[in-house]
């Protein structure tokens, strides 16, 4: 899987926005960006994904830069449960000999801080 | 059910003994996927189910660790002679097939090996 790259870390404060970027500069044609996100002791949870264009959710937005070597997550209202560790993944789904496979490789995150 | 189900949701073990973890995914979903996760560090891909079949064991960290996965639903990764280095979160997850949907992940199961 192509690597990534975050901040160790962020802060925000209650109900401002939060931009969390990624960059992703070996990213590959057929890979999505995907988000997920760690909530202390608990699994992940999948926050968003896209290929090409910006996408919105009920959770979060994410802006795919142009030439697709950098995204963005958008929080637009922070509140203190955002306060996670925030992976951005790359993830491939093209066919290989094996079939597909389609494993997310989760690297270190982004750990955010909200304060009150 | 609605959600990614595993258990048991805490499990301690004796060195030297077996352990089995159950996953139940969401229903539908033929992808399945168990992580595992130790204090304070990243998640670490263990094996990927398709239906039934396993084409992806590359995690597994050693011959004592195996896992079955029976009528494309319910998977159970198994632990052999269990080591205190065992000692982690196992998290299941599924997906649809077609690979460009998000994952449910489980709660987890938290094993302790004394």
């Amino acid at each position: 899987d192509a690597k990534t790259t975050q901040p160790n870390s962020m802060e925000s404060n209650e109900e401002e926005p939060v931009h969390l970027p990624c960059n992703h500069s070996t990213i590959s044609g057929t890979d999505y960006i995907h988000w997920y996100r760690q909530l202390p002791s608990q699994g992940p949870e999948y926050v968003i994904h896209g290929l090409t264009s910006n996408v919105n959710n009920r959770m979060a937005s994410l802006a795919i830069a142009e030439d697709r070597k950098s995204s963005t997550l958008i929080l637009h209202r922070a509140t203190l449960r955002d306060a996670a560790v925030y992976y951005c993944i790359l993830r491939d789904t093209t066919l290989n000999s094996g079939g597909s496979n389609y494993k997310l490789t989760f690297g270190k995150g982004t750990l955010l801080t909200v304060n009150p | 059910g609605a959600g990614v189900s595993q258990s048991p949701s805490n499990k301690v073990t004796e060195k030297g003994k077996d352990v089995e973890l159950r996953c139940d995914p969401i229903s539908g979903h033929t992808a399945l996927y168990w992580y595992r996760q130790s204090l304070g560090q990243g998640l670490e891909f263990l094996i990927y189910f398709q239906g039934n079949s396993a084409p992806d064991k590359s995690g597994l960290p050693s011959d004592r660790f195996s896992a079955e996965r029976t009528g494309g639903s319910v998977s159970t990764l198994t632990i052999q002679r269990t080591q205190q280095e065992d000692s982690a979160v196992y998290l299941c997850a599924s997906s649809w097939v077609e690979g460009t949907s998000g994952y449910t992940f489980g709660s987890g199961t938290r094993l302790t090996v004394v």
